[in-house]
């Protein structure tokens, strides 16, 4: 079993629309969880942790679910700049390495 | 300005020759990380170092080997071993009091 498991997309979505997804982790110790964006041919930035509160930025909202082990990304009112790809990150405590969802891919249509 | 470098942007050789791909940082970090990330696909990790003079195989270290010398520099050898060397690979960095990693540009290796 994969350690983080991400819904690939593509996602196509029109302007201002709201747009969830969700990606499972199989470690149950898991300590932090994150949220990454990727553009095209760059490299990943980070777009927001995620913790046990859930938290919001802006249009941005994530969410963690330690009992069902998954983390959901909320996207409302999509921009033609949130195209990319988003990336569920997981880190199951300093000193181990961090694993990474294949991630899912978004478009947004004018 | 703080951050990670890697040079080149991007790289050709020929198959049968080794490469080494530059990833320096001026975080003060004391965790560096090597990624490849193949089209379509998640990143996978090569080896990681999470101390000077240590370091750490990934899942795919095969056909490639890295030092840790210095803090600040993290070089990776692509060997002639590595069957299919041509991908995006990507180094990162941890802090200590930090969980988050911070990735470098990226290099795009093609082998032929």
């Amino acid at each position: 079993r994969k350690e983080v498991e991400q819904d690939p997309g593509p996602f196509n979505v029109p302007e201002g629309a709201t747009v969830a997804f969700n990606c499972t982790y199989s470690n149950s110790a898991s300590q932090s969880f994150f949220w990454y964006r990727q553009d095209c041919r760059k490299e990943p930035k980070l777009l927001m942790s995620v913790y046990s509160s859930g938290n919001e930025d802006g249009r941005f909202t994530a969410q963690l679910n330690r009992a069902s082990q998954y983390i959901s990304l909320l996207i409302r009112d999509s921009k033609l700049s949130d195209s990319a790809t988003y990336l569920c990150v997981v880190n199951p405590g300093r000193g181990n390495q961090f694993y990474f969802g294949t991630g899912t891919s978004l478009t947004v249509i004018p | 300005d703080g951050g990670i470098t890697q040079s080149p942007k991007y790289l050709f050789r020929k198959e049968g020759q080794n490469v080494t791909l530059s990833c320096e940082q001026n975080l003060n970090h004391d965790a560096m990380y090597w990624y490849r990330q193949d089209p379509g696909q998640g990143l996978r990790l090569i080896y990681y170092s999470q101390i000077v003079n240590d370091f750490q195989k990934g899942d795919i270290a095969e056909g490639y080997s890295v030092s840790r010398e210095k803090k600040e520099s993290f070089p990776l050898t692509v060997t002639s071993a590595q069957k299919n060397p041509t991908a995006f690979y990507l180094c990162a960095s941890t802090g200590h009091n930090d969980y988050e990693q911070y990735f470098g540009p990226g290099t795009r290796l093609t082998v032929t």
